[in-house]
């Protein structure tokens, strides 16, 4: 089992949709990513966090810490959201930067 | 365009072969990286170098060797792969090794026959 899991594996959505995708992790961490990997498999950070709450336009990442679980959220979607979102653990140590990565949400966006 | 720029994008080589992938950032980061991504598996780390000097080798077999001459810029030589190392190979670089933001490069789509 992975130590990060992800769900769902694929989401097929309808532009204008609001879209959820769930990661859980099941280490001590002191940070977790999400990211966006686009066709080609350029990959670009969207958020890092270690606790709360972050909204960067019409996205927004949450976390819980007691229940070791992320979610990030994607209001109005558009077929450009079109990608592969991973997320990824940053586990506690204080040498080295291992991050823990999911096997990542394909998203398909239609318009 | 995130800052890190890994060339070739694209490499076919022959199991003999020894060939170099390229990484550079001028962001200022302290920290590169490299990891390997295989299809329809997650993204695996594969070397940290923090300040130039290598922190972190993720029981990668020899025939990959990385080389990291300055801050900016990161190699990985490549020499006797298998058709199974096939495979994205991302770059990435970050200001610090934890707690920070990685920025990642578009990545060298390499294929070994």
């Amino acid at each position: 089992k992975n130590e990060v899991e992800q769900s769902p594996q694929n989401l097929t959505a309808q532009e204008g949709e609001f879209i959820t995708i769930n990661c859980s992790y099941s280490v001590g961490i002191s940070a977790l990513h999400w990211l966006q990997q686009h066709p080609g498999g350029g990959i670009v950070s969207l958020f890092m966090l270690s606790s709360g709450k972050k909204k960067h336009g019409r996205l927004i990442a949450t976390i819980n810490i007691q229940e070791k679980h992320s979610s990030l959220h994607i209001t109005a979607s558009h077929p450009r959201d079109s990608a592969v979102y991973i997320c990824a653990v940053e586990g506690v140590q204080t040498s080295g930067s291992r991050l823990t990565f999911g096997e990542g949400t394909q998203l398909t966006v239609n318009p | 365009e995130t800052g890190v720029t890994q060339t070739p994008r694209h490499l076919v080589m022959g199991m003999t072969n020894k060939k170099s992938l390229k990484c550079e950032q001028h962001l200022g980061h302290n920290a590169m990286y490299w990891y390997k991504q295989s299809a329809k598996k997650p993204l695996e780390l594969m070397f940290v170098y923090n300040f130039k000097e290598q922190t972190e080798n993720n029981s990668v077999p020899s025939r990959f060797s990385p080389e990291c001459p300055n801050s900016s810029h990161l190699f990985l030589h490549l020499h006797t792969l298998q058709p199974e190392d096939s495979a994205l190979y991302l770059c990435a670089s970050s200001k610090r090794v934890v707690n920070t933001e990685a920025f990642f490069g578009q990545g060298t789509r390499l294929t070994v026959v």
